[in-house]
């Protein structure tokens, strides 16, 4: 089974840089998954990561470390419209994903 | 592409009756996906399919919970005996198995309310 833990909530400002954790203690792991989610909405897919490193998608960057069971996920140049939750999630052979709880990241201007 | 569709986007239902919530996922994915998610909480495993072959089932998969995916196309969970405490967003997700990288795509979900 798989364990993952990442902080309920976090507040940051409009321009500003966000850095979101997320530990993780798996057996059979295939990578680290995160999503967006607005409420009421569909989780949305950010990146994967399943090789340690970072991985940039634009505003959006992704790091994991296989080794210390870590991942975080870094938004600059925040927006209003990035006020969501932010999930994440390790994967297995099924591609089965184990979600945490996920964080309610509030941009405030 | 027209994504992941699901159907209801809301059921509303008395304590004691079944419900069924169809799922249509994104037409080449192979794999389909069924969780659940409470208010303020992350999304919870329920089971996955193959084709029409469901491969896991997580252990909040009561009896009262059955899903199929007669054809390898879409799928329905169904909930018989419904109770208060399956009150929640079920999100139907789908991907293709031939790459490991590809997400899994998720639908808007159903959310059921149990009175």
């Amino acid at each position: 089974g798989q364990n993952i833990d990442q902080p309920t909530e976090m507040t940051a400002t409009e321009g500003a840089i966000v850095q979101i954790n997320c530990t993780y203690q798996t057996s059979g792991f295939n990578g680290l998954f995160w999503y967006q989610q607005h409420a009421g909405e569909a989780p949305t897919f950010l990146s994967y990561n399943v090789l340690d490193g970072l991985e940039e998608k634009g505003r959006f960057s992704s790091f994991l470390s296989r080794s210390k069971g870590y991942s975080y996920l870094l938004l600059k140049e925040l927006q209003m419209k990035d006020s969501a939750s932010y999930l994440c999630a390790g994967g297995n052979a099924g591609n089965m994903l184990t979600f945490g709880g996920g964080t309610r990241l509030m941009v405030k201007p | 592409d027209t994504g992941v569709s699901q159907d209801p986007r809301h059921k509303i239902t008395k304590r004691g009756q079944n419900v069924t919530f169809r799922c249509d996922p994104i037409s080449e994915h192979n794999r389909l996906y069924w969780y659940r998610q409470t208010l303020g909480q992350g999304p919870e495993f329920l089971t996955y399919f193959q084709n029409e072959a469901q491969l896991e089932k997580s252990r909040l998969l009561s009896d009262r919970f059955s899903a199929e995916r007669p054809k390898g196309s879409f799928s329905t969970l169904e909930i018989q005996r419904t109770e208060q405490g399956d009150s929640a967003m079920y999100l139907c997700a789908s991907s293709n198995s031939r790459d490991t990288r590809q997400p899994q795509h998720f639908g808007d979900g159903t959310r059921l309310s149990i009175l």
